[in-house]
């Protein structure tokens, strides 16, 4: 079955830095989205993407958050200048339609110190 | 807005026993319902899923779920399990249209141990 690809597996950066967590969709996946889990909580929805633009945000996804899928092959999650609460695994998924199978990646461990 | 619970957080069960995973949802309007599975360091894969139709919903790996819209429940079932089932379970819903129907609500997850 094919896969969606996330790097790096585990990042650790400091409070006030920027990250991006990258993801490599399957290719002929056409949404894309990004979920988040902190330690001992439920998963939580943060952006969809369709068309090169967000399509739905969370109330968590403020404007420290950007995604972008710049070269129609990677999407990006960017993160401006984190926070010790940021500290989540971040999932990255994609679907070919909007009711159709949701594929995750195996999710980026990011640790704010 | 949507909410999921999942009663259970930790379920241990012994092999080749059945299980019943409970999930309840409290929503507004009209939603789709999703059971994903989730393995030792991997992502969330889904399970099944219910749409329209028949409320009883087959999945892969000889899960079953039943949607109850009067009781508000989605509770996943499988009569046998392997120890292989042994990995964390989420409930999700989503709207069927409107705002926010890209995105699934999850609830907080049941953990699976099948003893052997």
């Amino acid at each position: 079955e094919p896969e969606v690809t996330q790097t790096p597996s585990h990042q650790v950066t400091q409070m006030g830095q920027e990250v991006i967590l990258r993801c490599v969709p399957i290719s002929n996946h056409l949404y894309f989205y990004w979920y988040r889990q902190i330690l001992g909580q439920k998963v939580e929805f943060l952006v969809s993407f369709y068309n090169n633009e967000i399509s739905e945000k969370s109330e968590i996804f403020d404007d420290q958050f950007s995604v972008e899928r710049p070269d129609g092959s990677n999407f990006t999650l960017k993160i401006r200048s984190t926070k010790l609460e940021d500290s989540a695994m971040y999932f990255c998924a994609g679907s070919g339609g909007v009711r159709e199978k949701l594929f995750f990646g195996s999710g980026t461990q990011l640790s704010v110190l | 807005a949507q909410s999921v619970t999942q009663l259970d957080s930790q379920v241990p069960v012994f092999e080749e026993a059945p299980v019943e995973l409970r999930c309840n949802y409290s929503s507004s309007v009209s939603v789709y319902l999703f059971w994903y599975v989730q393995y030792p360091n991997q992502g969330l894969q889904l399970l099944l899923k219910y749409l329209s139709g028949s409320t009883l919903v087959k999945g892969i790996n000889g899960f079953e779920a039943e949607f109850n819209k009067s009781q508000t429940s989605f509770h996943l079932r499988k009569p046998s399990v392997h120890i292989s089932d042994t990995a964390e379970y989420f409930c999700a819903v989503s709207r069927t249209s409107g705002a926010g129907s890209y995105q699934l609500t999850f609830g907080k997850g049941t953990k699976l141990s099948v003893i052997p």
